[in-house]
């Protein structure tokens, strides 16, 4: 099935740091969509991108779909303690015994100690 | 508040035994999906609903099952549960194919 390799595991931030994370398949996706998931609580949508080559931003976040549709990143500018959290990138497609939408292993971001 | 209903919360069974987590899709949403979470894992596909038709499959246990009722409201239905059943799991509903899912705040589950 389709599997999405999703990097880094993890990492640490200081405040005020920019961040980079991504994600790659070994299939196309129609969808790329981003994920943030907080402690306890159920994974939010952050962006989604639904065109290759599309650049979106949303405040501090800026996410890429890859031109090949078998990638994506995300960046966060300027990182603050909010954003701490498990983001999970997500492939979307139509059909497929695995369902629609298939989730990265998630990249957890912690503060510096 | 996401517009995805999720009861119960919490929920601690013992082993062997059988229990039905509800979920309520946003207002107008037809699609309904739920995926199971382990610890440090990431979200596990199980099934989904549109309009009350199983639609899509993945790697769901034979002692799971689901179903989505005419008020498009679904049951996931957890039976003969092992400790490894023990996850959070969620669910998440859509209007349309190609736009992103909106997920509940989920259903803690532990098996003793």
């Amino acid at each position: 099935g389709q599997q999405l390799n999703q990097s880094p595991q993890s990492m640490f931030i200081q405040e005020g740091e920019d961040v980079s994370m991504n994600c790659t398949s070994s299939s196309i996706f129609n969808t790329w969509l981003w994920y943030k998931q907080d402690p306890g609580e159920g994974p939010v949508l952050l962006i989604a991108l639904y065109k290759a080559g599309e650049l979106t931003s949303n405040g501090r976040l800026t996410a890429q779909f890859g031109i090949t549709r078998k990638d994506s990143f995300l960046n966060i500018s300027a990182s603050i303690p909010s954003d701490v959290g498990i983001y999970f990138c997500a492939g979307l497609n139509y059909g497929g015994s695995q369902g629609n939408l298939i989730f990265g292993k998630g990249t957890k971001l912690s503060v510096k100690p | 508040d996401s517009g995805v209903t999720q009861t119960p919360k919490h929920l601690i069974t013992a082993t062997g035994q059988r229990v039905t987590l509800r979920c309520s899709p946003r207002s107008g949403d037809l699609s309904v999906y739920w995926y199971q979470q382990s610890l440090d894992q990431g979200l596990q596909f199980l099934i989904q609903y549109y309009n009350g038709e199983e639609r899509a499959k993945g790697n769901i246990l034979e002692r799971f099952s689901a179903q989505q009722f005419p008020d498009l409201h679904s049951e996931l239905n957890l039976s003969s549960l092992e400790l490894g059943d023990s996850a959070l799991y969620f669910c998440a509903s859509s209007a349309n194919r190609g736009f992103g899912y909106t997920f509940g705040s989920g259903t803690r589950l532990t098996v003793v």
